[in-house]
């Protein structure tokens, strides 16, 4: 199956810093990527969508400003979390949606847990 | 607006029982629906997916889902549940014009040796 890949795993910052999670998919191309937010015993959030060489679109009420989305090839999207506050603090999670020969679905990446302290 | 739903927030059963965890989708129109699997620890896994054709969607590890369109429900079943198998359960869908995926609350089940 389809493999998404997440870089890093876990990060631990300060306040006030930016921390960047990388979001791969390692077997096929992904013009479209997403980023979502999971709370401890809580469903996914969807964030924004990420277009491989456009904007990110934006869920309304997430801040495009503090969380930049970059998607710089078919491969690869960026989340940038700007300005990180304990408030940030989640389980971020990509996944990238393959949707040839028309299976259009949604392979995620393990996920990356973020801790501002 | 546009919802999927999961009726059971937590399921604890013993090994060989039968599994059942209900979802219902708001959307008109054609939908494609999924259920995904998160294992302790692990990522998202796609379980299943439907969207057209036969109504009883057979996945891995056991798993089948029926897509019932009068009743806007797509529940994931399993005949004989493993220890294993213990996990979180989440469904999702989206318009078959459409890419965002909404998922329901997830379904945490409990598999007792």
């Amino acid at each position: 199956g389809a493999v998404v890949s997440q870089h890093p795993s876990r990060v631990i910052c300060k306040s006030g810093t930016s921390v960047k999670i990388e979001c791969r998919s390692l077997d096929f191309q992904a013009t479209t990527m997403f980023w979502y937010r999971q709370f401890p015993k809580q469903s996914l959030m969807l964030m924004a969508t990420s277009n491989e060489g456009s904007k990110a679109t934006y869920e309304q009420g997430v801040e495009k400003d503090k969380f930049l989305i970059n998607h710089a090839s078919l491969t690869l999207s960026t989340l940038t979390v700007t300005s990180a506050h304990p408030e940030d603090s989640s389980f971020y999670i990509c996944s990238a949606r393959d949707w040839l020969a028309g299976t259009d679905t949604q392979y995620f990446g393990p996920g990356t847990r973020l801790t501002v302290l | 607006a546009q919802s999927v739903s999961q009726h059971n927030h937590h399921v604890i059963l013993s090994e060989a029982a039968s599994l059942e965890l209900g979802c219902n989708y708001s959307y008109g129109g054609t939908v494609n629906l999924f259920w995904y699997v998160q294992y302790p620890g692990q990522h998202l896994q796609l379980l299943l997916k439907y969207f057209s054709g036969d109504p009883l969607v057979k996945g891995i590890k056991g798993f089948e889902a029926e897509f019932i369109k009068s009743k806007f429900s797509f529940n994931l079943r399993k005949p004989s549940v493993q220890w294993s198998d213990t996990a979180e359960y989440f469904c999702a869908g989206h318009k078959a014009a459409g890419n965002k995926l909404t998922f329901g609350g997830g379904t945490r089940v409990l598999v007792k040796p």
